[in-house]
């Protein structure tokens, strides 16, 4: 079974506007929480690490929130641009192991 | 250039013909890891090592190999390649290992197609 379940597994949004991506995850114990954003054919690139006494944090445009009770992180793009379609991918690491698991990604794809 | 690099990009062979895919990194990265992506399974992983000489198997280890002798360099082997191992592979580094808070790079990926 899948440790980490991502929603909506697609999106289209327009150029500008906001999107949000949910990740539920049940690895236990929990470490860290990891996004990654991955264009088509090429190497995933982290966007936030967060550790269970991180709510917030945002790169740029990006802002990641983790709820670590509910087992819960959300990815936010603010004001999409072209250069955001690409999947985004959630990633667990358990306490104490050096395994990650892998969400299947959120295919965002932002049109003019 | 802090990166990672895989050689070669991409590659198609037959099904028995060992092959050997080479990954580098020239951060000094400890961990280094090896991972398959397929549509609809997402990123898997494959092997990972925490140091030299000091490799482990991941979730789909079957079918492979790789060794670590040099910090730098952690190569996946494919003893007798079959037609499932088609597949887009990552080589991926960190500091340190990925229960801390490491940032992971990956590389560029390698495509490889097994007839």
């Amino acid at each position: 079974k899948n440790q980490v379940e991502q929603s909506p597994q697609s999106l289209i949004i327009l150029e500008g506007k906001n999107c949000t991506l949910q990740c539920n995850y049940t690895v236990s114990p929990f470490s860290n929480l990891r996004w990654y954003k991955q264009d088509t054919g090429r190497g995933p690139v982290s966007l936030t690490i967060m550790t269970f006494s991180e709510n917030t944090k945002s790169n740029g445009r990006y802002t990641a929130t983790l709820d670590a009770d509910t087992k819960q992180s959300s990815l936010h793009i603010t004001a999409s641009q072209l250069s955001d379609s690409a999947s985004y991918i959630c990633v667990v690491s358990d306490y104490g192991n050096n395994r990650l698991a892998f969400g299947k990604g959120n295919q965002v794809v932002v049109i003019p | 250039e802090a990166q990672v690099t895989q050689n070669p990009r991409y590659l198609i062979t037959v099904t028995g013909k060992k092959l050997t895919v080479t990954c580098s990194q020239n951060m000094n990265h400890e961990y280094m890891s090896w991972y398959r992506q397929d549509p609809g399974l997402g990123l898997r992983q494959i092997y990972y090592s925490m140091n030299v000489e000091v490799t482990d198997k991941g979730d789909v280890p079957e079918g492979y190999k790789v060794s670590r002798k040099e910090k730098r360099n952690f190569p996946l082997i494919l003893e007798s390649p079959s037609p499932n191992q088609t597949s887009l592979y990552f080589c991926a580094s960190s500091l340190g290992g990925l229960a801390d808070y490491n940032e992971q790079f990956f590389g560029p990926g390698t495509r490889l197609t097994v007839l």
